[in-house]
């Protein structure tokens, strides 16, 4: 079945450092892949996406690029904020009733 | 555009009682869904549905989880008796379709503690 290995946190940055979490799917098909992030108290909300191999979903100054070789879907921000403190999870979504599955999530907590 | 609708926002019980979810879809949107999501873990599906209609319930604990949705819009979640396993966020969610790429939207979440 489909599945989702993130990196497992938590992940410490100070402000202005570069940030990368990586996450790998096993996926029959050809998945779309998906970011969320879950602020502290708040819901989970989409941050970015991309549905096809070699397309970059990007928001927010977060970049992520669908690598189907290396079945590889790496968060990246260049420059983090201490807004930035939350859960990522990456997803897919696949399959014959094109369920979501999460990975686990990672905490990230940036630093002033 | 108002956003997925759930309550309450927390809920306490204790063991082998019942309890009961809410949740408003965002308008529209044909696709609801629930998930449970356990502290350290993502979330996890535990039933589809498309208009009122079941689509996936495969991990759905169905000896004590039910849920519907009548007339295609709210749905509630029920659980009967509960087990200190079941403590974990309830999150709805709602998409206008079921094609791949589409976005799904979450509700803030019920947050449920067995004792």
């Amino acid at each position: 079945g489909n599945s989702v290995t993130q990196m497992e946190g938590p992940v410490t940055l100070s402000e202005e450092a570069f940030l990368t979490i990586n996450c790998t799917y096993t996926a029959t098909g050809y998945p779309s892949l998906f970011w969320y992030v879950q602020y502290p108290g708040e819901g989970l909300q989409l941050l970015l996406k991309a549905t096809k191999a070699d397309d970059k979903g990007s928001n927010k100054g977060f970049e992520a690029t669908y690598r189907k070789e290396t079945t590889s879907f790496h968060l990246e921000k260049g420059s983090v904020q201490v807004s930035d403190s939350a859960v990522y999870f990456c997803a897919l979504r696949g399959g014959s009733n094109y369920k979501l599955t999460f990975g686990k999530g990672t905490l990230l907590t940036v630093n002033p | 555009e108002a956003g997925v609708a759930q309550s309450p926002r927390y809920k306490i019980i204790e063991k082998r009682q019942s309890v009961a979810f809410w949740c408003n879809p965002i308008s529209g949107h044909a696709t609801l869904y629930w998930y449970q999501q356990i502290l350290g873990q993502g979330p996890k599906l535990l039933i589809q549905f498309q208009n009122n209609g079941v689509v996936d319930d495969s991990q759905l604990p169905k000896d004590r989880f039910s849920a519907e949705r009548l007339k295609g819009v709210d749905s509630t979640l029920k659980i009967q008796p509960a087990k200190l396993e079941d403590s974990a966020v309830y999150l709805c969610a709602s998409s206008s379709s079921t094609s791949q790429g589409d976005t799904q939207y979450f509700g803030p979440g019920t947050r449920l503690t067995v004792l």
